[in-house]
């Protein structure tokens, strides 16, 4: 089945530590964005590529930072974690920005020690 | 963007009927309204997409009402496992999903 698929499904880094999360799809869609979920919050948009557009999203902290090198795979970046970014992050795609039809993998739950 | 208001929290019994309704009274005239589900420790999951009037399928039917203020999503004869997070969201054709604070539906048996 077409999908998205995050890797992995749980990390632990320590504080300051840069750690990358991964996000691959099969679904050939030209959009793919990252959310970050704290507990019992809603998604909070983070960035999106449209292709190798990047947009970022005004609050977003310098702290994080995104790569896309083809269509399939987009990498989450944090440079330098806080305890504060402890989260589910999600990522999603879509054939347009719009929000026709997003597919949603099942996130990474990032802990900070 | 349109801001959406929904209510924090509901509770059904198994088999009824959940109408959860969201007011998004800024809404443009070519902003579209969708609906998402979110289980526990999963992403988001499309439920239904409408413009006006009223839209179904398997899962839920979305009623918009002719001013397209508010919308109403209905779940037939809910069951345990569709205990969840719903978020409404309003969007237009170049602007990512931006979520409110969602509904959090607890269907008791």
């Amino acid at each position: 089945d077409a999908m998205v698929i995050q890797n992995p499904r749980y990390q632990v880094t320590q504080f300051g530590k840069p750690v990358t999360l991964s996000c691959s799809q099969t679904l050939n869609h030209n959009v793919m964005y990252w959310y970050q979920q704290k507990s019992s919050q809603a998604p909070k948009l983070l960035f999106h590529y449209y292709d190798k557009d990047f947009n970022n999203e005004a609050d977003t902290p310098d702290n994080f930072q995104s790569r896309r090198p083809n269509t399939s795979f987009c990498f989450l970046d944090i440079r330098s974690p806080g305890l504060g970014d402890a989260a589910m992050y999600l990522c999603a795609t879509s054939r347009a920005t719009g929000g026709y039809g997003y597919t949603f993998g099942s996130g990474t739950r990032l802990t900070v020690v | 963007l349109a801001k959406t208001t929904q209510p924090i929290s509901m509770d059904s019994y198994e088999g009824q009927e959940v109408n959860i309704t969201c007011s998004h009274n800024n809404i443009a005239t070519n902003d579209y309204i969708t609906w998402y589900q979110q289980f526990p420790s999963q992403g988001p999951r499309f439920i239904i997409q409408g413009y006006k009037t009223k839209v179904t399928n398997e899962v839920a039917s979305l009623f918009i009402p002719a001013d397209r203020k508010s919308s109403t999503l209905s779940l037939p004869r809910v069951s345990l496992s569709d205990t969840a997070v719903y978020y409404c969201l309003v969007f237009s054709g170049n602007t990512p999903l931006v979520f409110g604070k969602g509904t959090r539906l607890s269907v008791i048996a």
